[in-house]
């Protein structure tokens, strides 16, 4: 049973427009969502992050919005840049233990 | 430029070998995860120590997964013996103590291949 759900694989949006990653998750107990991004032959680095006492939380041109009654979140890049083609990953905790349970990502791909 | 490290980057081996994975976490972390990132899913949490004690190993498979932390400078995860369906990228991760769940760190990874 997947509790954080990425439903699109991939996303190919035009350079200089805005990106729309979106993720799901299924247990009420998360309060604490992170994205992390990751390039080809490299570990994920975090990216922004969002309590779930909060409905958003904003850095540079990464805005993560959070909507706890739909157990939505989704990540904004605008404007979108060559360098932003990547893995996304979106990632919660329910704070009981360290644990971060992962969504399977989706691959963004900037077009020039 | 702290970051962690993992050896080796690559390793191919035969059904049957024994695997072992290494990773230097940050310096100053204490908290330490293995993930294995397959094709067809994300992140899947293998095993995390906390002062080098293991919390939760409870996503390998037991027969033929182990990891330790010798000491505060090293992990390993070691695989014996390996099967096809351990090919994967294994990613090690560090975490300061601190925060009740901060960003992790992450190494390169290891791209396993068992043929």
């Amino acid at each position: 049973d997947q509790q954080v759900k990425q439903n699109s694989p991939s996303l190919s949006v035009q350079e200089g427009r805005i990106s729309i990653l979106n993720c799901d998750y299924t247990n009420s107990m998360f309060d604490y969502f992170l994205w992390y991004k990751k390039y080809p032959a490299e570990g994920p680095t975090f990216l922004i992050s969002i309590s779930s006492i909060k409905d958003k939380n904003e850095d540079g041109r990464f805005t993560v919005f959070l909507n706890k009654s739909a157990k939505h979140l989704s990540l904004h890049i605008v404007p979108s840049q060559p360098g932003d083609s990547a893995v996304y990953f979106c990632a919660a905790s329910d704070g009981s233990n360290y644990q971060l349970i992962w969504g399977a990502g989706t691959k963004l791909i900037i077009k020039p | 430029d702290a970051r962690v490290t993992q050896t080796p980057r690559h390793k191919v081996t035969e059904m049957g070998q024994e695997v072992t994975m290494r990773c230097q976490p940050i310096l100053g972390h204490n908290t330490v995860f293995w993930y294995r990132q397959t094709m067809m899913q994300g992140l899947e949490l293998l095993a995390y120590f906390r002062n080098r004690a293991p919390l939760d190993d409870s996503g390998m498979p037991k027969d033929r997964f182990s990891a330790e932390m010798p000491d505060a400078t090293l992990a390993t995860l070691k695989i014996q013996p390996s099967e096809p369906r351990d090919s994967a990228v294994y990613f090690c991760a560090s975490e300061g103590q601190g925060a009740r769940v901060s960003e992790a760190f992450f190494g390169q990874g290891t791209r396993l291949t068992v043929v």
